[in-house]
């Protein structure tokens, strides 16, 4: 029972340099969301995706893309990473919309030097 | 001030104490959820409730929307529940606290 898997795990990056995290559910949900976490201060929304082929901004979407490729995959993109964006990302999903419970994936360390 | 608020930040408990964490919100909600992140991570839902109380195992965690507020508590409580709580409130999307870090000794 995988769930929801992000990759990697891990990642340092250097100021200016881009990656895209990677996000899939084996769950058959329809709905996905990016947060980041920063010590101190709640999960705060970055994008989510109601359903395959819809994406809408949350609370923190500036320097982010996301891409919904399919209904298993939706991914976060950093075009030109920044120190700010240093933090823990965490990718969720669940079954049809928001008053649901949300299933985690395990979080990615992301380090902008 | 932050729109969901949790107390206490951070608890230190004895094994077999019984725990209570609350959470606040300033805002009207549909529904609160209370999650888990342990020490490594990974976040775990544990309740999704609008009304009364919900248990499980325990683990029992109760609303007053009215009063806009929820605890949650932790009878007899073990260091394996150390980790960090988070509740969050749902309007059009969910709003976190910034968790309280409970660590169980024992």
């Amino acid at each position: 029972n995988a769930g929801v898997t992000q990759t990697p795990k891990f990642q340092v990056l250097k100021t200016g340099q881009s990656m895209t995290l990677q996000c899939a559910q084996d769950m058959n949900h329809n709905s996905m969301y990016w947060y980041r976490q920063d010590p101190g201060m709640g999960l705060r929304l970055i994008y989510y995706s109601a359903s395959e082929g819809t994406t809408d901004k949350g609370e923190v979407p500036n320097g982010y893309n996301v891409s919904r490729l399919n209904k298993r995959e939706f991914s976060l993109r950093l075009e030109s990473a920044a120190p700010s964006q240093t933090s823990v990302y965490f990718c969720a999903s669940t079954p049809t919309g928001w008053n649901q419970p949300q299933h985690f994936g395990d979080g990615t360390r992301l380090s902008i030097l | 001030k932050n729109e969901v608020e949790q107390s206490p930040q951070n608890l230190t408990a004895q094994e077999g104490e019984f725990i209570t964490i609350n959470c606040s919100y300033s805002v009207g909600i549909s529904a609160l959820h209370w999650l888990q992140q342990h020490p490594g991570g990974g976040i775990v839902s544990l309740f999704m409730l609008s009304s009364g109380k919900k248990k499980h195992g325990r683990l029992i965690a109760t609303i007053n929307i009215q009063e806009k507020h929820s605890s949650l508590h932790i009878t007899a409580s073990h260091p394996r529940d150390s980790a960090v709580y988070i509740c969050a409130g749902l309007q059009n999307k969910l709003v976190f606290g910034a968790g309280t870090i409970l660590r169980v000794k024992s």
